[in-house]
């Protein structure tokens, strides 16, 4: 079965950069793509950025566009997310979903959600 | 970058009774690629609806989805004790890929 699962909690101070990984399995690492969304305390769902496991495209939402870079390491069927210049308003759980290789597919499977504190 | 409301913000309603809820878009979204997740408190979001009517594998058919171009609905026919939780749609059209701000669904 499609299975997503992400590396644990993170604690960071401001101005520091987080990793993030979510290890896939259970299909075609490279029919897919990764998406990358995070949601804040009681706040709701937003769109980082996307990878294609076909090809190593890349899109980022423009609000993360300086700051964030997904990567993909097919012989492991990973995908990483780093953000960087972290600010306390960057405290969120951070969440991978299986996207399309050219996007245009629904976020069908999640994996669990890595909680990012960043705190001084 | 496609702007998606929800309505309304809250929905209070008893087991049992039915549920629609609403997403409004701010351009035509394409090939009708709306979707929708339903979230409980301390989980990831799950995928409920795809192609604005479409269930996605294991969701039970009191969850239909409707609309097209502009306007979504997602309509639970008789709610469960589970399906008290947030929905979000999403449209998966153009990037960004934009999420709406949800509608919580709870026991009245």
């Amino acid at each position: 079965q499609v299975q997503l699962v992400q590396s644990g909690a993170e604690v960071k101070k401001p101005g520091a950069s987080v990793k993030v990984s979510c290890k896939a399995s259970g299909y075609i690492f490279n029919n897919y793509g990764i998406s990358w969304v995070r949601q804040a305390p009681g706040q709701g769902l937003e769109w980082m950025g996307w990878i294609s496991g076909y090809s190593g495209n890349t899109k980022y939402a423009q609000s993360f566009q300086a700051r964030v870079t997904i990567t993909t390491d097919t012989s492991t069927r990973t995908a990483n997310m780093e953000l960087r210049s972290l600010r306390s308003d960057d405290t969120a759980i951070y969440y991978c979903a299986r996207d399309g290789y050219e996007q245009k597919r629904p976020l069908d499977h999640w994996a669990q959600g890595t909680l990012v504190t960043v705190s001084s | 970058e496609i702007v998606l409301t929800q309505s309304p913000a809250t929905l209070s309603l008893s087991p049992g009774e039915r549920a629609t809820l609403s997403c409004g878009a701010s351009q035509t979204i394409s090939s009708n690629y709306l979707a929708w997740y339903q979230q409980k408190p301390g989980q990831a979001p799950r995928l409920l609806i795809y192609g604005a009517s479409s269930r996605a594998t294991g969701i039970p058919d009191r969850f239909s989805g409707s609309g097209s171009e502009t306007d979504f609905t997602l309509t639970i026919s008789r709610l469960e004790p589970e399906d008290f939780a947030v929905y979000y749609c999403q449209q998966y059209a153009t990037s960004p890929l934009t999420f709406g701000p949800g509608t919580k669904v709870d026991i009245k």
